[in-house]
């Protein structure tokens, strides 16, 4: 049981490439969430999914697509990178009922830099 | 939409000292307030979480205080130990059912002196 994973774990970009980043969770969870982590900012959410095929905006939307295709999977998408992109990402899942609900798993996070 | 202030940013204690940290929220509904634990280069973990309807929560070393009126809780770390130092995060939310979103706390770094 491996939880919740991100690759890649860190990336290099030129302002203006495009990047996927992938989350895998093999906890059946419905909920699935990406973050981002900026110094002194704490984590802030981009996007989520309640489920499979869907997708709904966080507080720091702007310059990010998702896409939640399979139930275990949750993809981040930067189509044009830009500086202020630069930060950690974390994915993390929950499941959508039961006595841990609440409770958000997270992964190792992957560390972008925008140049 | 809720908004969580965490003071304070930085904390160094001794070894064996107790720490503290606090967290006020905004939002008059939110009913359940976890604390995360976030180590070197790893992902955050829950480490103990409170609803509203208790006011205090012990886990070994550590508790969490809940002032509903006030709209602020607490972290207590007794005894605390080099593997205590981390980031920690405390969170807001309406446990409810279509309730999805946390808002976290800006974080403190907590240091353990040995």
């Amino acid at each position: 049981n491996a939880g919740v994973t991100q690759t890649p774990k860190f990336r290099v970009l030129k302002t203006g490439q495009s990047m996927t980043l992938l989350c895998a969770q093999d906890m059946n969870h419905e909920y699935m969430y990406w973050y981002r982590q900026d110094p002194g900012m704490g984590l802030r959410l981009i996007h989520y999914s309640v489920g499979e095929g869907t997708t709904a905006k966080g507080e720091v939307p702007d310059g990010y697509n998702v896409s939640r295709l399979k139930k275990q999977n949750f993809l981040l998408g930067l189509e044009s990178a830009a500086p202020s992109q630069t930060s950690v990402y974390f994915c993390a899942s929950s499941p959508s009922g039961g006595l841990t609900y609440n409770e958000q798993f997270f992964g190792p996070g992957t560390r972008l830099t925008v140049l | 939409g809720e908004n969580v202030e965490q003071h304070p940013s930085t904390l160094s204690v001794q070894e064996g000292d107790s720490a503290v940290i606090k967290c006020t929220y905004s939002d008059s509904a939110s009913n359940y307030f976890p604390w995360y634990k976030q180590e070197l280069g790893k992902g955050p973990q829950l480490i103990i979480d409170i609803r509203s309807n208790v006011g205090e929560k012990k886990d070994q070393r550590i508790a969490v205080t809940l002032n509903k009126t006030a709209k602020h809780f607490s972290l207590h770390i007794t005894e605390t130990q080099p593997e205590d130092s981390a980031v920690y995060f405390c969170a807001a939310k309406w446990a409810g059912a279509g309730s999805y979103q946390l808002t976290f706390g800006k974080g403190t770094k907590l240091s353990v002196i040995p």
